[in-house]
């Protein structure tokens, strides 16, 4: 069965330094999404993104934020300075024609 | 503001009941509403969608309802099994068009043998 998948499964990173998480959404969704989820809080949606282009993107997603997909296959969230409070877990997820949204494994950031 | 809550933090039942557990939102209008499975340090799992012109879905042991009037839904699992135990989480489409998900705080489940 086909799956989205995240690298790393988890990211120790300085405060300060940039950090690029990397999604591999499933081969024929078209709509893709980061969320986060800090421990033991719910998960909060960060940006879609659909036809190579930002859709929506929630008050989280500030300068800091940014995504890409850079080829055919690859979805990137790249946060350039991270903080203390980035520490979550970082999921990724595809859409196809329905609106079942099938999310990956996630990667654990942990800033220090 | 728009706000979605799940009834309770966790939920302890015995195997073989009925699980139920509620979803309520406030300053929505959702065309459908979805189910998702959480574990622990993994990424939620769709279960259930239901729109807002059906009262309830059913897969296999799972119930979802709907009521637009009283902004709610229940999801309901059957026969429940120590295997269902985790937290389950509501979400709404906030504009209806698919770009933006807002999920509740989930419900964690636990199924005592």
């Amino acid at each position: 069965e086909p799956e989205v998948t995240q690298t790393p499964s988890h990211q120790v990173t300085q405060m300060g330094q940039e950090v690029i998480l990397r999604c591999v959404p499933i081969s024929n969704h078209l709509y893709f999404y980061w969320y986060r989820q800090i421990l033991g809080q719910k998960v909060e949606f960060l940006v879609s993104f659909y036809n190579n282009e930002i859709s929506e993107k929630s008050e989280i997603f500030d300068d800091q934020f940014s995504v890409e997909r850079p080829d055919g296959s690859n979805f990137t969230l790249k946060i350039r300075s991270t903080k203390l409070e980035d520490s979550a877990m970082y999921f990724c997820a595809s859409r196809g024609t329905t609106d079942e949204q099938y999310f990956g494994p996630g990667t654990r950031l942990t800033v220090t | 503001s728009q706000k979605i809550e799940q009834n309770s933090e966790a939920l302890n039942i015995q195997e073989g009941k009925t699980a139920t557990l509620t979803c309520n939102y406030t300053n929505y209008s959702p065309a459908y509403l979805q189910w998702y499975r959480q574990d622990p340090g993994r990424g939620p799992v769709f279960l259930l969608l239901i729109r807002e012109n059906e009262k309830e879905k059913r897969k296999e042991r799972l119930k979802v309802t709907f009521d637009t009037t009283l902004k709610q839904s229940l999801f309901h699992i059957t026969a429940s099994q120590p295997a269902d135990s985790a937290t389950y989480l509501c979400a709404l489409d906030l504009y209806n068009y698919g770009q933006n998900f807002v999920f509740g705080p989930g419900t964690r489940l636990s199924v005592l043998p």
